[in-house]
């Protein structure tokens, strides 16, 4: 385990379900983040979280919907979705001020394979 | 603006011989680059970084990379490839820009080794 905590492994969900997507850390990370992997292309950056206010969004449907009630949580609210959402969806945290920083890695949870049928 | 390359998809080596993964990069300004592993089904794990410091960086599992401003590259390598580091390695390059740090990730190098 690395830190960074990731719920379900693995998601199968049709089309018109509500699911969620869960991220814990308890590093004291200041910085919490959603990235999409999808196979043949680069990691999307999806979410940004600094200090449980979202920083940045990167053009992201509206059919995603992230959440962060504290400092150690972060959900991905999903409805909707579209076949091609199917991707390995990563979460990491950092202790950066702002958001990256030169100093800094980030940790990652070990992701949730999502598959929309 | 900021990008990374990375050169080879995919790279094959036998167990026992040297490793080199490239890398290069893009920056209008000093950046920080990282070198990241993910083995199937993980999430990614930091393998090494720079920012700014020595220019041969140790990471862990025996890998180093170098930091060749002239150059604009940060290649990964390892003098004796296992089995274990079968995996994919991602190149990443990070850069103050409007007030934000921002992380570029390359497409990623699978490193397949053989017995």
């Amino acid at each position: 385990e690395t830190g960074v905590t990731q719920t379900p492994r693995h998601l199968v969900m049709g089309m018109t379900n509500k699911k969620s997507l869960k991220c814990e850390q308890h590093l004291g990370h200041n910085a919490m983040y959603w990235y999409k992997q999808s196979a043949k292309k680069p990691l999307e950056l999806m979410f940004v979280y600094s200090l449980e206010e979202r920083v940045e969004n990167n053009s992201v449907p509206s059919r995603f919907s992230p959440e962060c009630p504290n400092s150690s949580h972060l959900f991905l609210h999903l409805h909707t979705l579209q076949p091609e959402d199917s991707a390995l969806y990563l979460c990491a945290s950092s202790q950066d001020a702002p958001p990256g920083g030169p100093n800094y890695g980030y940790t990652f949870g070990s992701g949730t394979r999502l598959t929309v049928v | 603006a900021q990008s990374v390359t990375q050169l080879d998809s995919h790279v094959s080596v036998s167990e026992g011989t040297p490793v080199l993964l490239r890398c290069n990069y893009s920056s209008s300004y000093s950046p920080s680059l990282f070198w990241y592993v993910q083995h199937p089904n993980k999430g990614l794990q930091l393998l090494l970084k720079y920012t700014s410091a020595a220019t041969l960086v140790k990471g862990i599992n025996g890998f180093e990379a170098e930091f060749k401003k002239s150059e604009t590259s940060f290649h990964l390598t390892k003098p004796s490839a296992h089995m274990s580091d079968a995996a994919e390695y991602f190149c990443v390059v990070s850069e103050l820009n409007s007030g934000t740090y921002k992380y570029i990730f390359g497409t990623g190098t699978r490193l397949k080794v053989l017995a």
